[in-house]
């Protein structure tokens, strides 16, 4: 039913190291979204991508949209204890409802 | 001024009780949704309205009856709890249209014991 696998499932890193989560649907979807979840929080649009092969920066956070529109990936360069987080990808599906991710639980150790 | 507000954000209560959570946006948002988020962390959605109108109830029991007396709240009714609905709840609202950004409450975390 148009699930999002995302992986890995939990990663535990050493600040300053370099990491990359991703997300796979056997269905192409018009658009992306990432999102950042903390502890105690909701969710917080990180990106929306829209188009194949678009590529976002913010700050730290790169995102990749996949060329066929299947797929999507999140990199973060030199981790820090406040990346910290769940993070999901999502996609809408029609105009009243989103499809969450499985998710990707990160942990940044000082 | 919080965008998404959604009380209480705990809620502890014996099997076999009602229970309500209320949602606020004042975001001006047309469309309202409840989300269920398992021990596993997976993010599932319950019910989406758009201007007070149900649109979709993802097969959700029919103990679960959401209320939404204007644009801007979204009420949440669980008879009956089970051990099962244990569970943290997210109201969130967007904009109708694809790719708009979904702004979430901070949850209301349900333990049914």
């Amino acid at each position: 039913t148009q699930l999002l696998e995302q992986s890995p499932q939990f990663l535990s890193i050493q600040e300053g190291e370099n990491l990359t989560v991703y997300c796979n649907s056997s269905s192409v979807f018009s658009s992306l979204q990432w999102y950042r979840q903390e502890p105690g929080e909701g969710p917080v649009l990180l990106v929306t991508v829209v188009t194949g092969g678009e590529v976002k920066k913010l700050k730290r956070l790169t995102f990749q949209f996949g060329d066929a529109r299947k797929d999507s990936s999140l990199h973060i360069t030199a981790a820090q204890p406040g990346d910290t987080g769940l993070y999901l990808c999502a996609r809408t599906s029609g105009t009243y409802k989103y499809i969450f991710g499985t998710g990707t639980r990160l942990k940044v150790l000082a | 001024d919080t965008a998404v507000s959604q009380t209480p954000k705990y809620l502890v209560t014996q099997m076999g009780n009602d229970k309500s959570i209320k949602c606020e946006q004042n975001l001006g948002h047309d469309t309202m949704y409840w989300y269920k988020q398992d021990s596993k962390k997976f993010l599932k959605i319950m019910f989406s309205y758009n201007n007070k109108e149900l649109i979709i109830n993802e097969t959700v029991p029919n103990r679960f009856s959401p209320k939404s007396p204007d644009k801007a709240h979204l009420n949440l009714h669980i008879n009956s709890l089970e051990l099962g609905d244990s569970a943290v709840y997210f109201c969130a609202s967007s904009q109708a249209g694809t790719a708009t950004e979904a702004f979430f409450g901070q949850g209301t975390r349900l333990t049914v014991v």
